[in-house]
């Protein structure tokens, strides 16, 4: 079945550390997103790539890195710059960005997740 | 700035009845798409109906349906028959188009058996 996956699902970490979540898809899809998910809070874009080794910072990028060497994965890391890191994070995929009204639309497809606590 | 709002933290329907959600946005542009999606206890999201601004007709996708107003930036969600997989938060978002999507705070759900 395709889809995209994340890993792991809960992650723990300890102030000063580093750690990396996880994205894999096998949709072919071009375009991969990591989204940030705060109580009260919509979505908020962390980092956004089109295409393979290229990705372009969103609106709250500060504290975070990632990289985009295979298609199918976008892995992001949390770095101990980020000061508040507990948080649900999403990555999504779509097969390109949207072209507006003569580009169409490109559906985002989500994945289940990931759960990171700073203890 | 593009903004969106959700007005309501919570909202309640029994079952079987019908409720509306509210969402507002903020745009200069005339060409953008607007989506409601769904996040269920799993917080997988789910895209449950999406809507062009350029075409005039509302959306509908089985029991969900929208009342779009343009002119207002009014976007609201209508789901009859509510059933209790319904339970859910509930996000409105706005998409430019290119690599941006908006997303409202979100209204969660809860369906009475």
């Amino acid at each position: 079945d395709g889809g995209i996956t994340q890993s792991p699902k809960y992650l723990f970490r300890k102030e000063g550390q580093n750690v990396t979540l996880s994205c894999e898809q096998n949709l072919n899809h071009d375009a991969m997103y990591w989204y940030r998910q705060d109580p009260g809070q919509g979505l908020r874009l962390i980092y956004y790539s089109q295409i393979v080794n290229d990705f372009q910072k969103g609106d709250i990028a500060e504290g975070y890195s990632v990289s985009r060497e295979k298609k199918e994965s976008f892995p992001l890391t949390v770095t101990s710059a980020q000061k508040n890191p507990t948080a649900f994070y999403l990555c999504a995929s779509s097969m390109g960005t949207s072209g507006g009204l003569y580009g169409g639309y490109n559906e985002q497809f989500f994945g289940p997740g990931t759960r990171l606590t700073v203890l | 700035a593009q903004t969106v709002t959700q007005s309501q933290p919570e909202m309640s329907v029994q079952e079987a009845e019908t409720v509306t959600l509210s969402c507002t946005y903020d745009t200069s542009e005339s060409d953008y798409y607007l989506f409601w999606y769904k996040q269920p206890p799993s917080r997988q999201m789910i895209l449950v109906i999406r809507q062009e601004a350029y075409k005039q007709q509302n959306a509908t996708e089985n029991r969900f349906s929208v009342n779009f107003q343009k002119a207002a930036k009014s976007f609201s969600l209508k789901i009859s028959d509510s059933q209790l997989g319904d339970a859910a938060m509930y996000f409105c978002a706005y998409h430019p188009g290119g690599f941006k999507t908006i997303f409202g705070a979100g209204t969660r759900l809860f369906v009475k058996a």
